[in-house]
């Protein structure tokens, strides 16, 4: 089976921009979840979209948000990017079921100038 | 609410030494708990797992863990620590209907391995 798959890996924006970034989850699976990593926050859940519907939200501004497509591939937008948004950006695959075991893709490094 | 303790945020452990990692996690319930592995600058990847049953799991690389139920902990252990194992380490809880099959991460922790 293919893993999850990540573009682009690396990003860099300047300040105000947006950007896009798209998760390709294994076959099969129908949840997508969005993870932000920092030095200073560590791992923190953004969101995360179960057959096309937003399950669960993280507390994260507006200026993020998600979306998953019927084939549950899923993107992630950053509108108004801010320095502090310079990150790890990593999405989990998963049935979406009970035990919800995660596997992670190799993630997307923004970075905000 | 669920969450995920790891109290140590770096351990340093020689090559061939024993390596324990501690995991105290709160649940309502029987929880599913997971360990994952992150090298730098890469995703994570998954460790091993407790569901149910037998309370030693076997991970990958040589890793395991115990999963102690009256302690609310699940410590990850390796016998002896090659240098590959310098990663960050997460503990994970959660993937219940209850909790809307959330999972909860713990802040992790950094293993240097020295020579």
């Amino acid at each position: 089976k293919a893993g999850v798959t990540q573009t682009p890996r690396y990003l860099i924006k300047t300040r105000g921009q947006q950007v896009t970034l798209s998760c390709s989850p294994i076959s099969g699976h129908r949840s997508v979840s969005w993870y932000q990593q920092t030095p200073g926050q560590g791992l923190q859940f953004l969101f995360e979209y179960f057959s096309e519907t937003q399950r669960n939200k993280g507390n994260f501004p507006g200026r993020f948000s998600g979306r998953q497509f019927s084939n549950s591939r899923s993107e992630m937008n950053v509108s108004t990017l801010e320095l502090g948004d310079s990150a790890l950006y990593l999405c989990a695959s998963s049935s979406g079921l009970a035990p919800n075991e995660q596997f992670f893709g190799p993630g997307t490094r923004l970075t905000v100038l | 609410a669920q969450s995920v303790t790891q109290p140590d945020i770096h351990i340093t452990v020689s090559e061939g030494a024993s390596l324990e990692l501690r995991c105290n996690y709160s649940y309502g319930a029987t929880p599913y708990l997971f360990w994952y592995v992150q090298s730098p600058g890469q995703g994570l990847q998954l460790l091993l797992k407790y569901f149910s049953g037998d309370t030693l799991v076997q991970g990958i690389k040589g890793f395991e863990a115990e999963f102690k139920r009256s302690q609310s902990s699940f410590n990850l252990r390796k016998p002896s620590v090659h240098w590959s194992d310098a990663a960050e380490y997460f503990c994970a809880v959660g993937g219940s209907p209850s909790n809307d099959y959330k999972l909860s991460f713990g802040a992790g922790t950094t293993v240097t391995v020295r020579a």
